[in-house]
């Protein structure tokens, strides 16, 4: 089975500080995602990376930044945390699809953040 | 941009059938995917169309139309264990940048 594990369930902290949300999978998946999810918004992609030292902008970058040293871990940086970043942080990884294959994401249980 | 529609919640009796709908505008389209998650749960994969037709995998069915931007979740022989939030996602190509729907929360009631 993938694992796709996360570095925490559940994380408080304060306005300003930063942040590390770790995401590790055990299938040698190509792509890695960082989603937020948020009551009624479904979930949003903030970042993606299809390779190791490769990422892409989702759609809602801003305030966030991800760094893939190693095939098999993603990490999410709040740079500066703010109270509208509380939400729950979903990680997801994929292989390379084949051609006319379905994207299957495995997804990790989730980090819930809190920013006070 | 990439919209998809489909309805926040449904309500549906044990035994029964129930139907999903979700309708996409999406810049590209590969495919259409379908996601479960349970309350406190992760989202998992429930099925997959990239072609217009009916795809069955037991007792869930997912339908494609590309001309109309349109599919649906089919759940049948509805249990207390279907409960949970369901996800239609559009892949449009791109290296697999998914986008997903605001999903539907389905009640199972006895």
């Amino acid at each position: 089975d993938v694992k796709v594990t996360q570095s925490s369930r559940y994380l408080v902290k304060r306005t300003g500080e930063k942040v590390f949300l770790e995401c590790v999978q055990d299938m040698d998946h190509e792509n890695m995602f960082w989603y937020r999810q948020d009551p009624g918004l479904g979930l949003r992609l903030i970042y993606f990376s299809y390779d190791v030292k490769m990422k892409e902008k989702g759609d809602i970058p801003e305030g966030y930044s991800v760094s893939r040293e190693k095939k098999e871990r993603f990490s999410l940086i709040l740079e500066s945390a703010s109270t509208n970043q509380t939400s729950m942080y979903l990680c997801a990884s994929s292989p390379r699809p084949l051609a006319g294959g379905p994207d299957t994401q495995y997804f990790g249980p989730g980090t819930r953040l809190t920013v006070l | 941009g990439q919209s998809l529609e489909q309805p926040s919640e449904v309500t549906a009796v044990e035994g029964a059938i129930v139907q999903i709908n979700c309708t996409y505008q999406t810049s590209g389209f590969y495919g259409l995917s379908w996601y479960q998650q349970h309350d406190g749960g992760a989202p998992t994969f429930l099925s997959y169309n990239a072609l217009d037709g009916l795809e069955e995998t037991g007792r869930f069915s997912s339908f494609l139309s590309r001309s109309d931007s349109y599919g649906y979740l089919l759940l049948q022989e509805l249990q207390m264990k279907d409960s949970a939030s369901y996800f239609c996602a559009v892949d449009s190509g791109g290296y697999q940048k998914v986008t997903f729907g605001t999903g539907t929360k389905l009640q199972v009631i006895p």
